[in-house]
């Protein structure tokens, strides 16, 4: 079926590094990419999303690149904070019978940023 | 405020009774989806709904129903729950599809 690979599980920085996590998929139709952030005992909120025509976008101190040919998409955090720390997953809309409305997450990366 | 409300917060019941878990939005969005999230799987779509009426399966629609009646409520059905349905689930809305979503606080149901 379709699938989308998270990496790594875990990753650990210093305070003021940055972090990059890498997401690919399958499906070559694939059009929306968003990337959640949920803080322990929290609901997941979206921090950033692409779209298949754009292929890099930045929000302050996130960005999320896509390679389409590649099949992969990643997010980017500079300057990390002890607030950074959280479990980060990615996205991508999935094809179904000529619907897009599905959504298959990665199955999660959590940054620990410290002090 | 601009919220999405589930119903209840927690649940603990047995094998094979019927149970509902409501998930209620009053930000008019078209766009309503349930997940599961369980440790290591990250989050799992159930159903998903387009609009009124329009429902369509997730990645993990076996055991589950849902309903969309009204464009604000999208209620999520185990006929006959089962101990693997043990999980914290999760409604969410958006506008459109293709858009943020806005996750409920979390349901999490234990089946005995």
């Amino acid at each position: 079926g379709e699938n989308v690979e998270q990496h790594p599980s875990t990753l650990s920085v210093q305070e003021g590094d940055s972090a990059v996590i890498k997401c690919t998929y399958s499906d070559s139709a694939s059009n929306y990419f968003p990337w959640y952030k949920q803080e322990l005992g929290k609901r997941p909120q979206l921090i950033i999303d692409i779209r298949s025509n754009v292929g890099e976008k930045k929000d302050q101190r996130i960005a999320v690149t896509l390679n389409k040919t590649a099949k992969h998409f990643s997010l980017h955090i500079t300057e990390t904070q002890p607030e950074d720390s959280a479990v980060y997953f990615c996205a991508a809309s999935i094809r179904y019978g000529g619907s897009q409305g599905n959504l298959i997450f990665g199955k999660g990366t959590k940054l620990s940023v410290k002090p | 405020e601009a919220q999405v409300t589930q119903n209840p917060r927690y649940l603990i019941t047995v094998t094979g009774k019927k149970l509902t878990v409501t998930c209620s939005q009053n930000m008019n969005h078209e766009y309503m989806s349930w997940y599961r999230q369980d440790p290591g799987l990250g989050l799992r779509q159930i159903y998903y709904s387009m609009n009124v009426e329009v429902t369509d399966k997730g990645d993990v629609p076996e055991g589950y129903k849902v309903s969309r009646k009204e464009k604000r409520n999208f209620p999520l059905i185990l006929e006959s729950p089962s101990p693997n349905q043990t999980s914290l689930y999760f409604c969410a809305s958006s506008l459109f599809q293709h858009n943020e979503q806005f996750f409920g606080p979390g349901t999490r149901l234990t089946v005995l």
